[in-house]
């Protein structure tokens, strides 16, 4: 059973536009939410995280936006790069273990 | 940063045989190391967590003995995978944990059982 659960499967954006995924959980013990990029053949790598009690942060091109009384959250890709193109997968942080989403694949053309 | 160095990064077996995986954590001493198989265009599937100096925790469905894991000191773990089959044939991620801010993967191992 899937207890984040992450849309859209793939998704495809132009150069210099908006990517964005939504994850959806149900379990309000998850303390931290991160997302992770993953490139093919590779192993995820951090892009950003936040906690329950914040609901946006943003790095650079990359923003979360956190709802929890909707048990929401997403990832906002601002100014999609080719660079940008990989999978990326929500998590939620429960008693030492990352619960993942399914992922999204992102393709950014030029 | 952490840094986590997973080797191999591929390796083809024959069916039968044994294929241990490392997992080291390069600049940090990591309590609890997890590992991972992924299919492709799937997402991560925790196998196991193993801490340092006692037993690995295995996920329901996962076959302790068939996937061996060994966690022998603060910066490396092992994953062995016994008498290896077709279907073992996955990528294989470890990661190492300072902390729920402190997931670093490793770079996969991609493993074909021929």
């Amino acid at each position: 059973q899937q207890q984040v659960k992450q849309s859209p499967q793939s998704l495809i954006v132009q150069k210099g536009g908006i990517s964005i995924i939504n994850c959806a959980y149900e379990n309000t013990a998850f303390d931290y939410f991160p997302w992770y990029q993953q490139f093919p053949g590779k192993g995820p790598a951090l892009l950003i995280a936040i906690r329950p009690d914040v609901s946006e942060k943003k790095e650079g091109r990359f923003t979360i936006s956190f709802n929890k009384s909707a048990k929401q959250f997403s990832l906002h890709i601002m100014d999609s790069q080719p660079g940008d193109s990989a999978t990326y997968f929500c998590a939620a942080y429960l008693w030492g273990k990352l619960q993942f989403g399914a992922g999204t694949q992102v393709v950014v053309t030029p | 940063g952490a840094v986590v160095s997973q080797h191999p990064s591929r390796v083809i077996c024959k069916s039968g045989t044994s294929v241990k995986i490392e997992c080291r954590s390069l600049d940090f001493q990591a309590t609890t190391m997890f590992w991972y198989r992924q299919f492709p265009k799937q997402s991560l599937m925790l196998m196991a967590t193993s801490n340092e100096g006692s037993k690995a925790t295995y996920e329901q469905g996962v076959e302790k003995d068939k996937f061996l894991i060994n966690h022998a000191s603060l910066t490396l773990s092992t994953l062995t995978v016994t008498s290896a089959h077709p279907e073992d044939s996955s990528f294989y991620i470890c990661s190492a944990s300072k902390g729920e801010d402190g997931y670093t993967f490793g770079s996969g191992t991609r493993l074909t059982v021929v």
